[in-house]
């Protein structure tokens, strides 16, 4: 099975800081890479498809990057809104899984 | 519009059974793969099952595999987990999600959640 990690577990930022979280695979999985954003008591939001596809309606401010086994979500401008679990998810297996998350604070 | 609705949850003993179920609406349900993902108490999202949009293959967690199974009715527009054995450590809401139009695979639409507790 593959196997998702994510960095930092937490972390905390202020509102207009350039915010960086990273995803490793255990083993190459192309671009088969999607992040969400999750708030308590709603729904899990896709953010980024493919490792770098914006879904609609998303702000610009969110972008993906990677391939293989090292994948990053970029938010450009933190916004109070962003305040939320974030986690990476492989589909380039059947048996789909996700990372561990990284709760984001806004200071 | 895409709408997803589970049901089915609530409270049960462990080592007993469940059947969840989420029905469909606003897209051709026999055309998409889905699957079931949870989230227990203070974790993270976890995959649990998926199934192909013929119902003719099916994927488990290992966490769940030999005890959960997954199905559809495409007739009904309805996805099923027959969830049996359950353990304290299947507490937790339980998501349905359909995936997108283009490869690679991923989950744009999801249910509310259902909740599913495990308890004496």
């Amino acid at each position: 099975d593959i196997q998702m990690t994510q960095s930092p577990s937490s972390l905390s930022a202020s509102v207009g800081d350039r915010v960086t979280i990273t995803c490793r695979a255990s083993q190459s999985i192309s671009r088969s890479l999607n992040w969400y954003q999750h708030k308590s008591g709603k729904a899990p939001k896709l953010l980024i498809y493919a490792t770098s596809s914006l879904q609609s309606g998303v702000p610009s401010r969110f972008t993906g990057s990677g391939s293989g086994t090292d994948f990053t979500l970029t938010i450009s401008s933190l916004q109070p809104e962003d305040s939320a679990t974030y986690y990476c998810q492989q589909s380039y297996s059947n048996l789909y899984s996700f990372g561990q998350g990284t709760k984001l604070e806004i200071k | 519009e895409v709408q997803l609705l589970e049901s089915g949850g609530g409270l049960v003993e462990p080592g007993g059974s469940l059947r969840l179920s989420c029905a469909g609406s606003g897209f051709t349900f026999s055309t998409y793969d889905m699957s079931w993902v949870r989230q227990a108490p203070g974790k993270g999202l976890e995959w649990v099952s998926g199934i192909s949009g013929s119902g003719g293959s099916t994927y488990y967690a290992d966490s769940v595999n030999g005890r959960f199974t997954l199905s559809r009715d495409n007739s009904e527009s309805t996805l099923y987990l027959q969830m049996n054995s359950l353990t304290a450590e299947d507490t937790a809401v339980y998501y349905c999600a359909k995936v997108g139009t283009t490869w690679p695979e991923h989950f744009p639409h999801w249910g509310q959640g259902t909740l599913v507790t495990v308890s004496p």
